[in-house]
């Protein structure tokens, strides 16, 4: 069964330093998507992302977030200057139509771990 | 803002019983509304939804209700088993819009 796909799982990083998130969505879809779990809290919406560009994003996605497709396959997020306060889990989402056709299919998550 | 909401944190079910969660939201405008499970260490797998034009929506063990009067939503796994137990959020959206996710509850299957 196709599945989303993440790397890392874990990632320690320095406060200040710049992380690459990277995620395979299912080979067929077309919206990507990243969200994000601060431990104990709810799932966040960050960030949408259609032909080739941000269809929506949220509050929590500022500046120092960015998104990218730079190949057929990839779907990246990047913090630029990381904080503790991005300490969290964060997923990845791909859904072969747009979110108001059915289900979202998830990874597995990347653990963001800001010292 | 929350606009969906799971007031109950945790429950814990004896197996072979059935298991309730609950949501309730705000936001009138939401017309498509999902219930995830999750594992610890891995990513929400979509398990059910329901439209707002219906109020039932059944899947084997699986039966999510919508009271649209009430903003309320529930789930109803029937018979409870111990690899139900997860956290399951519940999730919502206008048409064409992003999720939006409840904060979730932690359901425990006894055995």
């Amino acid at each position: 069964e196709p599945e989303v796909t993440q790397t890392p799982s874990h990632q320690v990083t320095q406060m200040g330093q710049e992380v690459i998130l990277r995620c395979v969505p299912i080979s067929n879809h077309l919206y990507f998507y990243w969200y994000r779990q601060i431990l104990g809290q709810k799932v966040e919406f960050l960030v949408s992302f259609y032909n080739n560009e941000i269809s929506e994003k949220s509050e929590i996605f500022d500046d120092q977030f960015s998104v990218e497709r730079p190949d057929g396959s990839n779907f990246t997020l990047k913090i630029r200057s990381t904080k503790l306060e991005d300490s969290a889990m964060y997923f990845c989402a791909s859904t072969i139509r747009g979110a108001g056709a059915g289900e979202l299919f998830f990874g597995e998550g990347s653990r963001l771990t800001v010292l | 803002d929350q606009q969906v909401k799971q007031n109950s944190p945790s429950l814990s079910v004896q197996e072979g019983r059935i298991s309730i969660l609950n949501c309730d939201y705000t936001n009138s405008m939401f017309d498509y509304f999902l219930w995830y499970k999750k594992y610890p260490a891995e990513g929400p797998t979509f398990l059910i939804s329901i439209s707002s034009i219906k109020d039932k929506n059944e899947d084997g063990r699986f039966t999510v209700f919508l009271n649209k009067s009430a903003k309320h939503l529930s789930l109803h796994i029937v018979p409870s088993q111990p690899g139900d137990s997860a956290v399951y959020f519940c999730a919502a959206r206008r048409e064409n819009e992003k999720l939006t996710f409840g904060t979730g509850t932690r359901l425990t299957i006894i055995p």
